[in-house]
């Protein structure tokens, strides 16, 4: 079964700076998408990224870019210049291509802004 | 676009009540979910739709709980009885046909508290 690893519950960013958070998954599958949602306080999810596991290159939003390492099963989500509405739950997710049904959520990072 | 809509957003019952949660997924999406989110369990997936059909329902937790779609603008998920632990946020997702994107858009979510 697949699953996905937030290991850090929560971290922190002073504004401007920059933030990495983690997240690693365990599939055998080899096509599947990796997302990034963000759940400010508000508690709607809003997708930050999105990456095909089928490409090499690392997706990029603004000031989200991911770097995924297929190999090592890894999907770090990195927040440049960092700003008070960043302050969220993030979570990982997963899916394998073609199964609509199965996103597959990691327990999530809250991320702190501090000015 | 409008984005999904769901209502109400905050809901707050007795025991025993019933609950009925509306969602309105964003036109032209064929899939349709049902997420619960708490605490302890994290994002939990309930149910799924594709084109108004029930595909997986294996995540419903019981039998109090049900799920319709009668059309394509339209799905509700009820709960009767409710009980206090059924308290969470509700969240209703839609994804498009496989475009290769894949992506779910979720709704704002609903507050349910059972008293």
């Amino acid at each position: 079964a697949q699953t996905v690893t937030q290991s850090q519950p929560e971290m922190s960013v002073q504004e401007a700076e920059t933030v990495t958070l983690s997240c690693t998954y365990d599939t055998s599958e080899s096509d599947y998408y990796l997302f990034w949602y963000k759940q400010p306080p508000s508690r709607q999810m809003i997708l930050v990224i999105r990456q095909e596991a089928y490409k090499q290159q690392n997706a990029t939003e603004n000031r989200f870019s991911v770097n995924f390492q297929k190999a090592a099963k890894s999907f770090s989500l990195k927040i440049s210049d960092s700003q008070l509405g960043d302050a969220a739950m993030y979570f990982c997710a997963y899916r394998r291509r073609g199964s609509q049904g199965n996103l597959i959520f990691g327990k999530g990072t809250k991320l702190s802004v501090k000015p | 676009d409008a984005g999904v809509i769901q209502s109400p957003r905050h809901e707050v019952t007795e025991m025993g009540q019933e609950v009925t949660l509306r969602c309105k997924p964003i036109s032209g999406h064929d899939y349709l979910f049902w997420y619960r989110q708490t605490m302890m369990r994290g994002l939990e997936l309930l149910i799924y739709f594709n084109n108004n059909v029930p595909i997986d329902d294996s995540g419903m937790p019981e039998d109090r709980f049900s799920a319709k779609m009668p059309n394509a603008s339209f799905s509700t998920l009820k709960i009767q009885p409710s009980e206090p632990r059924d308290s969470a946020v509700y969240f209703c997702a839609s994804s498009p046909q496989n475009t290769g994107k894949e992506t779910q858009y979720f709704g704002p979510g609903t507050r349910l508290l059972v008293l």
